[in-house]
């Protein structure tokens, strides 16, 4: 299967620092990348979902100044957390697609806001 | 409606047996896709198996399969001869074009299985 990475794994940061998140397709070309965020034993709640080359589309009650996601390319989007809070301490997990097909995921990034 | 229903949180089973999770789903597209993932305490969502709209029969995936009654609108996951590697979280997930063709995930179900 198609293989999606993220990195970093794992990051801690101080509150009131910004952190970015990559997100790769590694043997594929992934027209829509997704962004979710998870709280623990909580499902999967979509954040944005972005298209190469365009503006993302945020769902309802994310703040798109927070979150800024960047899909520069048909294997990259990332996700930058600003001003980072101890709320935004959550695992997040990207996805990309390849057309109209099948979704891959990354294998999560926790953020720790301290 | 709820778009995707899981009403289990947690569910146990011994090894070997078999276990189903349930999934209950809301589109009025005749098209979509229903879709089961794993998700170990490692945090990555692993895909098990597939289900058309369209599909005349049940999908399987090795130990995997997947009741589909479509009138009821369920998907129910089976899991046959559990191992204890299958303790995780499950979720079920629906793709439609009413919901902008993004998967939509249920609530999970923590499956444990006891030795």
């Amino acid at each position: 299967g198609a293989v999606v990475s993220q990195h970093p794994s794992r990051v801690i940061c101080k509150s009131g620092t910004s952190v970015k998140i990559e997100c790769r397709s590694l043997d594929f070309q992934a027209t829509t990348m997704f962004w979710y965020r998870q709280f623990p034993k909580q499902s999967l709640m979509l954040m944005a979902t972005s298209n190469e080359g365009s503006k993302a589309t945020y769902e309802q009650g994310v703040e798109k100044d927070k979150f800024l996601i960047n899909h520069a390319s048909l294997t990259l989007s990332t996700l930058t957390v600003t001003s980072a809070h101890p709320e935004d301490s959550s695992f997040y997990i990207c996805s990309a697609r390849a057309g109209n097909y099948e979704q891959y995921f990354g294998p999560g990034t926790r953020l720790t806001v301290t | 409606a709820q778009k995707i229903t899981q009403t289990q949180p947690g569910m146990f089973v011994q090894e070997k047996e078999a276990v189903t999770l349930d999934c209950t789903y809301d589109t009025s597209d005749p098209s979509y896709g229903l879709f089961w993932y794993k998700q170990p305490s490692s945090g990555e969502m692993i895909f098990l198996i597939y289900q058309g709209s369209y599909d005349q029969q049940n999908a399987t995936e090795g130990r995997y399969s997947l009741n589909f009654q479509k009138a009821r609108k369920s998907a129910n996951l089976v899991i046959s001869a559990s191992q204890l590697g299958d303790s995780a979280m499950y979720f079920c997930a629906m793709r439609a074009p009413e919901y902008g063709n993004k998967l939509v995930f249920g609530a999970g179900t923590i499956l444990r299985v006891k030795s």
